[in-house]
């Protein structure tokens, strides 16, 4: 069964330092991927999405992701984080013929001001 | 640009009673999609619906029914409410492959 893993539960950064979540997914078939985010008592939002291509997505609010085929990884980035982008980000895939979408288990950004 | 509309965006219940939920997808999308999140978890799915019919059922309580109308609209039925019922309920929409999801904003379901 597919299945993705977040390694990173919590993380805790300053402003304006760099970022990386790690996602690594189990399909080994054609594979979509995305990242949501959801912002406290708010709704899970696209950030960026990758289906074929190139490897390296560029999102919103400055957020990037890298698909390595090799590694089955889809980490998200961002240069410089801000206090705004505290929240919980997930990642996930869709589940092959259905869709229905299996997440990570989320991983928790605090940016301190 | 239309987003996906849920209604109540809050509801208060008493153990057994009855509960729905809507969800008006975006304009054009032909499937619709129901997850439950509960505190500081993941989003679980439980069912969705392509085209109104049923396409894939998910660790649904047999207590909860759904379906999707001729306008593309859905509804959550819950019975027999417990207090493990209280979450937020969000529904999803996209169109077929690759299954690119938009979510609602969520109905805040509390049991008491």
């Amino acid at each position: 069964a597919q299945s993705v893993s977040q390694h990173n539960h919590h993380v805790i950064l300053s402003e304006a330092a760099s970022l990386e979540l790690g996602c690594n997914y189990s399909y080994g078939g054609t594979v979509n991927l995305f990242w949501y985010v959801q912002y406290p008592g708010q709704h899970l939002q696209l950030l960026l999405k990758y289906f074929s291509g190139d490897p390296l997505v560029k999102g919103i609010k400055g957020f990037e992701a890298e698909f390595i085929k090799s590694k089955f990884s889809f980490n998200l980035r961002k240069p410089s984080v801000q206090w705004s982008d505290t929240a919980e980000y997930f990642c996930a895939v869709p589940a092959e013929g259905t869709g229905k979408l299996i997440f990570g288990q989320g991983t928790t950004l605090q940016v301190k001001p | 640009a239309a987003g996906v509309i849920q209604s109540p965006r809050h509801l208060i219940k008493e153990k057994r009673e009855t509960a729905t939920l809507k969800c008006y997808p975006i304009p054009r999308h032909d499937t619709v999609y129901w997850y439950q999140q509960g505190p500081g978890q993941d989003p679980q799915f439980l069912i969705s619906f392509y085209e109104k019919m049923q396409s894939d059922k998910g660790s649904i309580p047999d207590r909860f029914s759904a379906q999707q109308f001729s306008d593309y609209h859905s509804e959550l039925n819950m019975s027999s409410l417990e207090l493990g019922d209280s979450a937020l309920y969000f529904c999803a929409s996209s169109r077929q492959y690759p299954y690119e999801q938009y979510f609602g904003p969520g109905t805040r379901l509390t049991v008491t």
